[in-house]
């Protein structure tokens, strides 16, 4: 099945900085990989998704990239805020392509004001 | 629109005993999934439907957990007896699949279960 990594496990940024999550995956047929925000005591919540036929995909201060040679993928998210804090997923599907996600550990990412 | 919607929230109950959780998707969405959260892991599949038929249910532990989704709607996830190592959060999701396309899932807010 699908191996997904994720790292760091824990990001501490000052609020304005960059925080960069980045996963690699083992299944090359997957072809879709989403993002989500998990707040605490809520479900994961999708923030951004990019398919295989794409390289980058943007939304405001969030940007996912792609690189499917090297089977990784990453969330950058730009200007962090206080209300940016969360634990963040990347998931990858499997069995080629089949929709069996697999997600990853989760990165906690704490925006210090 | 409504997200999706799980009932209990919270539930505690001592092992060996029976519970079961509550979803109702989105509306108008085909595919449904059941979810089981550890502490600070991710999510991990247990069942995945479209509409009312189970697609995926290889990593449902079928001797104790059972799920149906009658009328391709709600659907209960149950467990029968339950373990302390069942002490979780059960997340359901839901999406719109057309064709091929791998569908977006949305989450519910999840059930807390504490089993003691």
């Amino acid at each position: 099945g699908e191996n997904v990594e994720q790292h760091p496990s824990t990001l501490s940024v000052q609020e304005g900085d960059s925080a960069v999550i980045k996963c690699t995956y083992s299944d090359s047929a997957s072809n879709y990989f989403p993002w989500y925000k998990q707040e605490l005591g809520k479900g994961p919540q999708l923030i951004i998704d990019i398919r295989s036929n794409v390289g980058e995909k943007k939304d405001q201060r969030i940007a996912v990239t792609l690189n499917k040679t090297a089977k990784h993928f990453s969330l950058h998210i730009t200007e962090t805020q206080p209300e940016d804090s969360a634990v963040y997923f990347c998931a990858a599907p499997g069995r080629g392509g089949s929709y069996i996600p697999t997600f990853g550990r989760g990165t906690s990412l704490i925006v210090h004001p | 629109e409504a997200g999706v919607v799980q009932s209990p929230r919270y539930k505690i109950i001592e092992k060996k005993q029976p519970v079961a959780f509550w979803c109702n998707p989105i509306s108008g969405h085909n595919t449904l999934y059941w979810y089981r959260q550890n502490l600070g892991q991710g999510p991990e599949l247990l069942i995945r439907y479209e509409n009312e038929e189970a697609v995926d249910d290889s990593q449902l532990p079928k001797d104790r957990f059972s799920a149906e989704r009658l009328k391709g709607v709600d659907s209960t996830l149950k467990i029968q007896p339950a373990e302390l190592g069942d002490s979780a959060v059960y997340l359901c999701a839901s999406g719109r699949k057309r064709g091929t396309l791998t569908d977006t899932q949305y989450f519910g807010p999840g059930t807390r279960l504490t089993v003691l």
